[in-house]
C-alpha cells in the first residue's frame, strides 16, 4: 500500500487530455511538501517530468503540466501522443518519516 | 554531464547478501546538499524508496527494510554502495540509484537500473 494514492490506470485517445491524480495526507502533500512526477518507459531510466508541483525540466513538452492543492496533486497531459503511453509516478516526502521519500503506486497510461 | 550507473550481481540466492554499487560522475557527493538514494521496482509493482546517503554522511533507511540495509559512500572512488542482507525472492526487482540535491527535492538524475533476481 503506497503512501500516495494514484489511479492504477487511465486512458485516452490521441489528441485528448488526461489527468492523473495523486492523493496524500496532512503528513506529506498537505504538510507542504512538494510533489514531483516521473515517467517510466520500459527498459529506460525513470525520467523527471514535473518538479516542485508544476515546473517542467528543460526538454519536457508543455503538454505536460502539474498542479497541487491541499493534500492532492495532479499531472495533466494534453494532446496525447502514442509515445506518452507509459507509467507515471508521483513522489513527495512525509513528515512522519524524516528524510524518507514516498511514492505513489503508479498509473499506467494507455493511449487508445 | 551527470551520470549514475548501478552494478552488481544479476542473480543471488535466498539468504545471501546483495551488494550493489552506484558509480557517479559529473557531480560529487562532497558537494553541499548532494544526496544519493536507492530505489527499487519489483516486476509489475510500484517504485519503492530504500535508502539515502547525504554529502555529510547522514543516512536514512526505509522503515520496513531498515534492519537489512546498509548504505555507504566512497567519495574517492565516486561510489555509493548498498548492501541488503538475507535476500528473498520477493526482493527480486530492478534497483536504481538516483541523485537529489535538496531535502525535499526531486530525483533529477537516475541510473539505468540493474535487475536483481533472487532464486535458488
Amino acid at each position: 500500500q503506497s503512501v500516495l494514492t494514484q489511479p492504477p490506470s487511465v486512458s485516452g485517445a490521441p489528441g485528448q487530455r488526461v489527468t492523473i491524480s495523486c492523493t496524500g495526507s496532512s503528513s506529506n502533500i498537505g504538510a507542504g511538501y512538494d510533489v514531483h512526477w516521473y515517467q517510466l518507459l520500459p527498459g529506460t531510466a525513470p525520467k523527471l517530468l514535473i518538479y516542485v508541483n508544476r515546473i517542467r525540466p528543460s526538454g519536457v513538452p508543455d503538454r505536460f503540466s502539474g498542479s497541487k492543492s491541499g493534500t492532492s496533486a495532479s499531472l495533466t497531459i494534453t494532446a496525447l501522443l502514442a509515445e506518452d503511453e507509459a507509467d507515471y509516478y508521483c513522489q513527495s516526502y512525509d513528515s512522519r518519516l524524516p528524510g524518507h521519500v514516498v511514492f505513489g503506486g503508479g498509473t499506467k497510461l494507455t493511449v487508445l | 554531464h551527470v551520470t549514475l550507473k548501478e552494478s552488481g550481481p544479476a542473480l543471488v540466492k535466498p539468504t545471501q547478501t546483495l551488494t550493489l554499487t552506484c558509480s557517479i560522475s559529473g557531480f560529487s557527493l562532497t558537494t553541499n546538499q548532494m544526496r544519493v538514494s536507492w530505489i527499487r521496482q519489483p516486476p509489475g509493482k510500484a517504485l519503492e524508496w530504500l535508502a539515502r546517503i547525504d554529502w555529510d554522511d547522514d543516512k536514512f533507511y526505509s522503515t520496513s527494510l531498515k534492519t537489512r540495509l546498509t548504505i555507504s559512500k566512497d567519495t574517492s572512488r565516486n561510489q555509493v554502495v548498498l548492501t541488503m542482507t538475507n535476500m528473498d525472492p520477493v526482493d527480486t526487482a530492478t534497483y536504481y540509484c538516483a541523485r537529489h540535491n535538496d531535502s525535499s527535492g526531486p530525483f533529477d538524475y537516475w541510473g539505468q537500473g540493474t535487475l536483481v533476481t533472487v532464486s535458488s
